[in-house]
Protein backbone atom coordinates (compact mmCIF):
# COMPACT_ATOMS: atom_id res chain seq x y z
CA UNK A 1 0.00 0.00 0.00
CA UNK A 2 1.77 2.98 -1.48
CA UNK A 3 1.52 6.27 1.04
CA UNK A 4 3.24 9.48 1.27
CA UNK A 5 5.75 9.68 4.03
CA UNK A 6 6.20 12.43 6.62
CA UNK A 7 8.99 13.26 9.12
CA UNK A 8 8.90 13.71 12.30
CA UNK A 9 5.19 13.96 12.95
CA UNK A 10 5.39 15.82 15.35
CA UNK A 11 7.75 18.59 16.49
CA UNK A 12 8.10 21.22 19.16
CA UNK A 13 10.73 23.81 18.87
CA UNK A 14 11.52 27.64 20.61
CA UNK A 15 11.61 30.51 18.67
CA UNK A 16 14.59 30.97 16.48
CA UNK A 17 15.97 27.75 15.94
CA UNK A 18 15.88 25.91 12.49
CA UNK A 19 13.12 22.96 11.88
CA UNK A 20 13.52 20.79 8.95
CA UNK A 21 10.23 18.57 7.46
CA UNK A 22 10.92 15.64 5.26
CA UNK A 23 8.62 14.17 2.90
CA UNK A 24 8.80 10.58 1.08
CA UNK A 25 6.55 10.90 -2.25
CA UNK A 26 4.92 7.70 -3.42
CA UNK A 27 7.30 5.92 -5.59
CA UNK A 28 6.96 6.96 -9.08
CA UNK A 29 4.74 10.43 -8.51
CA UNK A 30 6.46 12.92 -10.34
CA UNK A 31 5.12 16.26 -7.89
CA UNK A 32 5.14 17.19 -5.03
CA UNK A 33 3.29 19.68 -3.21
CA UNK A 34 3.78 21.33 0.19
CA UNK A 35 0.87 22.56 2.26
CA UNK A 36 0.41 24.36 5.61
CA UNK A 37 -2.73 23.71 7.87
CA UNK A 38 -3.88 26.08 10.88
CA UNK A 39 -7.60 26.86 12.09
CA UNK A 40 -7.49 30.46 10.89
CA UNK A 41 -6.03 29.87 7.21
CA UNK A 42 -7.52 26.69 6.28
CA UNK A 43 -5.05 24.83 3.30
CA UNK A 44 -2.85 26.72 2.00
CA UNK A 45 -0.20 25.94 -0.89
CA UNK A 46 2.93 26.63 -0.03
CA UNK A 47 5.45 25.23 -2.87
CA UNK A 48 5.47 22.27 -5.39
CA UNK A 49 7.94 20.67 -7.71
CA UNK A 50 7.20 19.14 -10.55
CA UNK A 51 10.33 16.53 -12.16
CA UNK A 52 12.41 17.55 -8.81
CA UNK A 53 12.03 21.55 -10.05
CA UNK A 54 10.15 24.24 -8.00
CA UNK A 55 7.30 25.74 -10.29
CA UNK A 56 6.24 27.96 -7.78
CA UNK A 57 7.03 28.61 -4.35
CA UNK A 58 5.06 31.95 -3.95
CA UNK A 59 3.57 30.61 -1.19
CA UNK A 60 6.18 30.62 1.46
CA UNK A 61 7.39 33.55 3.49
CA UNK A 62 11.18 33.44 0.76
CA UNK A 63 12.88 35.34 4.00
CA UNK A 64 12.43 32.10 6.30
CA UNK A 65 11.20 29.42 4.58
CA UNK A 66 13.32 27.18 1.57
CA UNK A 67 11.75 23.89 0.06
CA UNK A 68 13.95 21.83 -1.91
CA UNK A 69 13.87 17.67 -3.72
CA UNK A 70 17.71 16.83 -3.50
CA UNK A 71 16.30 13.33 -5.32
CA UNK A 72 13.47 11.86 -6.38
CA UNK A 73 12.58 10.14 -2.75
CA UNK A 74 12.80 13.34 -0.62
CA UNK A 75 11.50 16.44 -0.62
CA UNK A 76 12.53 19.10 2.75
CA UNK A 77 10.62 21.88 3.48
CA UNK A 78 13.17 24.60 5.97
CA UNK A 79 12.11 27.10 8.44
CA UNK A 80 14.89 29.13 9.50
CA UNK A 81 14.36 30.81 11.76
CA UNK A 82 10.93 29.60 12.52
CA UNK A 83 8.77 32.13 14.59
CA UNK A 84 5.71 31.18 17.07
CA UNK A 85 3.19 32.07 13.88
CA UNK A 86 4.57 28.94 12.38
CA UNK A 87 2.82 26.87 14.26
CA UNK A 88 0.47 24.63 11.83
CA UNK A 89 0.53 21.52 10.54
CA UNK A 90 2.47 20.64 7.50
CA UNK A 91 1.62 18.86 4.74
CA UNK A 92 2.91 17.22 2.07
CA UNK A 93 1.43 15.48 -0.76
CA UNK A 94 2.31 13.89 -4.14
CA UNK A 95 0.93 12.73 -7.52
CA UNK A 96 1.13 11.10 -10.91
CA UNK A 97 0.90 15.00 -12.63
CA UNK A 98 0.07 18.15 -11.70
CA UNK A 99 -3.50 17.25 -12.76
CA UNK A 100 -3.84 14.33 -11.01
CA UNK A 101 -5.22 13.21 -7.79
CA UNK A 102 -2.89 14.17 -5.06
CA UNK A 103 -2.07 11.37 -2.07
CA UNK A 104 -0.91 13.66 1.03
CA UNK A 105 1.28 12.39 4.02
CA UNK A 106 0.07 12.43 7.49
CA UNK A 107 1.61 15.97 8.33
CA UNK A 108 3.95 17.19 10.57
CA UNK A 109 2.33 19.01 13.93
CA UNK A 110 4.92 22.22 14.52
CA UNK A 111 4.87 23.72 17.40
CA UNK A 112 6.94 26.65 17.80
CA UNK A 113 7.29 28.29 21.44
CA UNK B 1 -8.98 33.11 -10.69
CA UNK B 2 -10.07 30.02 -9.12
CA UNK B 3 -11.94 30.17 -6.03
CA UNK B 4 -14.01 27.31 -4.19
CA UNK B 5 -16.71 28.18 -1.56
CA UNK B 6 -17.93 25.58 1.19
CA UNK B 7 -20.96 27.94 2.76
CA UNK B 8 -21.59 25.85 5.95
CA UNK B 9 -18.67 25.08 8.65
CA UNK B 10 -20.86 22.26 10.04
CA UNK B 11 -23.44 19.97 8.94
CA UNK B 12 -25.38 17.71 11.65
CA UNK B 13 -27.30 14.67 10.71
CA UNK B 14 -28.43 11.29 12.23
CA UNK B 15 -27.48 8.09 11.51
CA UNK B 16 -29.00 6.67 8.35
CA UNK B 17 -29.82 9.78 7.23
CA UNK B 18 -28.78 11.23 3.43
CA UNK B 19 -26.09 13.66 3.56
CA UNK B 20 -24.89 16.53 1.75
CA UNK B 21 -22.15 18.81 2.17
CA UNK B 22 -22.30 21.39 -0.19
CA UNK B 23 -19.55 23.11 -2.30
CA UNK B 24 -19.78 25.62 -5.11
CA UNK B 25 -16.71 27.28 -7.60
CA UNK B 26 -15.59 29.42 -9.43
CA UNK B 27 -13.45 29.45 -12.35
CA UNK B 28 -12.44 30.94 -15.79
CA UNK B 29 -12.01 27.52 -17.75
CA UNK B 30 -13.13 24.21 -16.96
CA UNK B 31 -12.73 22.89 -13.56
CA UNK B 32 -11.23 20.03 -12.12
CA UNK B 33 -13.12 19.03 -8.84
CA UNK B 34 -12.06 17.25 -6.01
CA UNK B 35 -13.41 15.86 -2.68
CA UNK B 36 -11.29 14.87 0.61
CA UNK B 37 -11.77 13.95 3.75
CA UNK B 38 -9.53 14.51 6.99
CA UNK B 39 -10.13 12.34 9.86
CA UNK B 40 -8.01 13.73 13.22
CA UNK B 41 -4.60 14.01 13.43
CA UNK B 42 -4.72 12.33 9.95
CA UNK B 43 -3.88 13.80 6.22
CA UNK B 44 -6.50 14.26 3.62
CA UNK B 45 -7.54 11.49 2.01
CA UNK B 46 -8.96 11.28 -1.70
CA UNK B 47 -12.69 10.57 -1.75
CA UNK B 48 -13.18 11.78 -5.70
CA UNK B 49 -12.82 13.64 -8.43
CA UNK B 50 -14.62 15.08 -11.55
CA UNK B 51 -12.73 15.67 -14.80
CA UNK B 52 -14.86 15.14 -17.29
CA UNK B 53 -17.81 12.54 -18.86
CA UNK B 54 -20.41 12.11 -16.32
CA UNK B 55 -21.35 14.67 -14.06
CA UNK B 56 -22.31 12.00 -11.24
CA UNK B 57 -19.21 10.91 -9.83
CA UNK B 58 -19.32 8.18 -7.20
CA UNK B 59 -16.72 7.96 -5.16
CA UNK B 60 -15.01 5.59 -2.18
CA UNK B 61 -17.22 4.69 1.19
CA UNK B 62 -19.97 5.49 -0.98
CA UNK B 63 -19.81 9.26 -1.20
CA UNK B 64 -20.87 10.61 -4.44
CA UNK B 65 -21.05 13.90 -5.95
CA UNK B 66 -22.66 15.87 -8.97
CA UNK B 67 -20.90 18.54 -11.39
CA UNK B 68 -23.62 20.75 -11.52
CA UNK B 69 -22.07 23.32 -14.45
CA UNK B 70 -25.23 25.75 -14.74
CA UNK B 71 -25.17 26.51 -10.94
CA UNK B 72 -21.18 25.85 -10.33
CA UNK B 73 -21.30 23.31 -7.41
CA UNK B 74 -20.19 20.02 -7.09
CA UNK B 75 -22.36 18.76 -3.72
CA UNK B 76 -21.24 15.87 -2.01
CA UNK B 77 -24.10 13.39 -0.81
CA UNK B 78 -24.02 10.14 0.74
CA UNK B 79 -27.32 8.32 0.45
CA UNK B 80 -27.08 7.25 4.79
CA UNK B 81 -25.06 8.26 6.93
CA UNK B 82 -22.79 6.59 9.10
CA UNK B 83 -21.32 7.72 12.29
CA UNK B 84 -17.79 6.88 11.09
CA UNK B 85 -18.37 9.39 8.60
CA UNK B 86 -17.67 11.88 10.66
CA UNK B 87 -14.72 13.95 9.83
CA UNK B 88 -13.69 17.44 8.19
CA UNK B 89 -14.71 17.49 4.05
CA UNK B 90 -12.56 19.65 1.66
CA UNK B 91 -13.83 20.67 -1.70
CA UNK B 92 -10.84 21.62 -3.98
CA UNK B 93 -10.59 22.71 -7.45
CA UNK B 94 -8.07 23.34 -10.11
CA UNK B 95 -9.54 25.66 -13.34
CA UNK B 96 -7.23 24.62 -16.34
CA UNK B 97 -7.06 27.83 -17.52
CA UNK B 98 -5.05 29.28 -15.01
CA UNK B 99 -2.16 27.14 -14.21
CA UNK B 100 -1.46 24.19 -11.74
CA UNK B 101 -2.34 24.86 -8.24
CA UNK B 102 -5.58 22.97 -6.11
CA UNK B 103 -7.72 25.50 -4.49
CA UNK B 104 -9.12 24.30 -1.00
CA UNK B 105 -12.53 25.37 0.12
CA UNK B 106 -12.49 26.13 3.97
CA UNK B 107 -13.67 22.73 5.14
CA UNK B 108 -17.01 21.93 6.27
CA UNK B 109 -17.15 19.62 9.33
CA UNK B 110 -19.77 17.07 9.40
CA UNK B 111 -21.26 15.43 12.55
CA UNK B 112 -23.21 11.86 12.59
CA UNK B 113 -24.78 11.28 15.55
CA UNK B 114 -26.34 7.78 16.42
Amino acid sequence: DARVTQTPRHKVTEMGQEVTMRCQPILGHNTVFWYRQTMMQGLELLAYFRNRAPLDDSGMPKDRFSAEMPDATLATLKIQPSEPRDSAVYFCASGLALVDTQYFGPGTRLTVL
Amino acid sequence: AQSVAQPEDQVNVAEGNPLTVKCTYSVSGNPYLFWYVQYPNRGLQFLLKYITGDNLVKGSYGFEAEFNKSQTSFHLKKPSALVSDSALYFCAVRDDNAGNMLTFGGGTRLMVKP
